[in-house]
C-alpha cells in the first residue's frame, strides 16, 4: 500500500518570503503521479501543482515550484512571495496506478502580515 | 462547465442510523471517488467508481456502500453510523481517459454522529 507523509503539522511563513513543505511517500511503483492541493477554510480541496514520475524536470506553476527526488521519494513544495491567501491546509497525493489518492495528513500554513 | 457539486452540506444523526450522501460529478467526468476526512486529518480513500462498477476500496467496513448512476452522478451510503463516522466527506470526479487527470474536488458534506 502506498503512504504519503507530511512531518510538518504547522509552518508559518512571512509575507513575500519563501516557505518549503515537506512531503515523503512509500511506493513500490516506478509510475505514479504526485500531487499538492489546498484546503482553505472554505474546505473545497484545490489543485494547487502536480508531477509526472517518469519527467525528471520539477513542475512550476507561478509562485508554486516542486522539488522531486525520485529515488529519495520525497516531493516538497515551495511557495515563493507568499501571499495572504496562501494561508491553508496543504495536502501532498499520490496517485498509483489504478487511479486512486492517498494523501497526507496535510500541513497548516500560517502567513504572516 | 458545471463543477463537483454534493448534498447536504451538513447533516446530523443518530448513532444506528443510516444516511445517504450524494454527489453530482463533473461535466465529462466518468469517475468518482470518495473519501472521508475526519477533523486534523487528511482525506481517507473509502472508494471509487468507474462506469457504475466499484473499482477500488479503501480500508472501511462494509457498511460504506456506494452507487454510480449512469449519468456519472454517485452516491455514498453508511449504515449503522457510530460516532467516529462524525467527518466531512468528499466526493471527487476526474476523467480516467484524460491521461494525468487530477482529482476535482466538491465542497463536501459535514456528518454529525451524535
Amino acid at each position: 500500500a502506498q503512504t504519503v507523509t507530511q512531518s510538518q503539522p504547522e509552518m508559518s511563513v512571512q509575507e513575500a518570503e519563501t516557505v518549503t513543505l515537506s512531503c515523503t511517500y512509500d511506493t513500490s511503483e516506478s509510475d505514479y503521479y504526485l500531487f499538492w492541493y489546498k484546503q482553505p477554510p472554505s474546505r473545497q480541496m484545490i489543485l494547487v501543482i502536480r508531477q509526472e514520475a517518469y519527467k525528471q524536470q520539477n513542475a512550476t506553476e507561478n509562485r508554486f515550484s516542486v522539488n522531486f527526488q525520485k529515488a529519495a521519494k520525497s516531493f516538497s513544495l515551495k511557495i515563493s512571495d507568499s501571499q495572504l491567501g496562501d494561508a491553508a491546509m496543504y495536502f501532498c497525493a499520490y496517485q498509483n496506478t489504478g487511479n486512486q489518492f492517498y494523501f497526507g495528513t496535510g500541513t497548516s500554513l500560517t502567513v504572516i502580515p | 462547465e458545471t463543477g463537483v457539486t454534493q448534498s447536504p452540506t451538513h447533516l446530523i444523526k443518530t448513532r444506528g442510523q443510516q444516511v445517504t450522501l450524494r454527489c453530482s460529478s463533473q461535466s465529462g467526468h466518468n469517475t468518482v471517488s470518495w473519501y472521508q476526512q475526519a477533523l486534523g486529518q487528511g482525506p481517507q480513500f473509502i472508494f471509487q467508481y468507474y462506469r457504475e462498477e466499484e473499482n477500488g476500496r479503501g480500508n472501511f467496513p462494509p457498511r460504506f456502500s456506494g452507487l454510480q448512476f449512469p449519468n456519472y452522478s454517485s452516491e455514498l451510503n453508511v449504515n449503522a453510523l457510530e460516532l467516529d463516522d462524525s467527518a466531512l466527506y468528499l466526493c471527487a470526479s476526474f476523467d480516467t481517459g484524460a491521461g494525468n487527470s487530477p482529482l476535482h474536488f466538491g465542497n463536501g458534506t459535514r456528518l454529525t454522529v451524535t
